[in-house]
């Protein structure tokens, strides 16, 4: 079983709509937890982390998180053309940075 | 504030041959990690340090290790260079705290031929 799971897409969502992206992880004991996106040809970006149960939002990003049924996801709200990319899920389980990252869902938003 | 500092961009070798990546963390963060990107596998875990000490260790052998400095900047070195050691090698910093974020550099890509 992988740490991170995240569906690999390809996600495809039209311009204005709502990007929803989900990720699963293995260990009931992980602490913190990041989204990145990475465009082609360049290195991950931070765009979130959570810590807690519940909502996070940053702007048109919403970060979400179930520790009971070890789930995490990210929405993006009036998704823009700029937001094709794809997005990694990252897990830490709390013993100093070793971060468990999904193998990413990538997403097109279509004008 | 400057971002995480990775050199080179690009690297060529052949096979047999080891390899030196650097790495400047953003001023003030403590930690580095370092992670092999490949298509295949995605981000893989290899080590990270802190106040010049391996803190964490990923599942690779023992042809890649690491070190950092007293000034917080960190190399790796890949020395029997193997086909697929061709990846992406990218180096984050963080504060050091646990549970913090990670702030990536750019990444070396290294070509083994």
């Amino acid at each position: 079983q992988k740490e991170v799971e995240q569906n690999s897409g390809p996600l495809s969502v039209p311009e204005g709509a709502i990007a929803s992206l989900n990720c699963t992880y293995s260990d009931r004991g992980s602490q913190s937890f990041f989204w990145y996106r990475q465009y082609s040809g360049k290195s991950p970006e931070l765009i979130m982390f959570i810590y807690s149960n519940g909502d996070k939002e940053d702007g048109r990003f919403t970060a979400q998180l179930n520790k009971a049924s070890q789930y995490v996801s990210l929405l993006i709200r009036d998704s823009q053309p700029s937001d094709s990319a794809t997005y990694l899920c990252a897990v830490n389980r709390g013993v100093g940075n070793q971060f468990y990252f999904g193998t990413g869902t990538s997403l097109t938003v279509i004008p | 504030k400057a971002g995480v500092t990775q050199t080179p961009r690009y690297l060529i070798k052949t096979r047999g041959q080891q390899v030196t990546l650097s790495c400047s963390p953003i001023s003030g963060h403590r930690s580095v990690s370092w992670y092999q990107q490949t298509p295949g596998q995605g981000l893989q875990f290899l080590f990270e340090y802190f106040s010049e000490t391996q803190r964490n260790k990923g599942n690779f052998p023992g042809r890649f290790s690491g070190r950092q400095f007293s000034n917080s900047r960190s190399e790796m070195n890949v020395s029997t260079l193997e086909l697929g050691d061709s990846a992406l090698y990218l180096c984050a910093s963080s504060s050091g705290t646990v549970n913090q974020p990670q702030h990536f550099g750019d990444g070396t890509r290294l070509s083994i031929l």
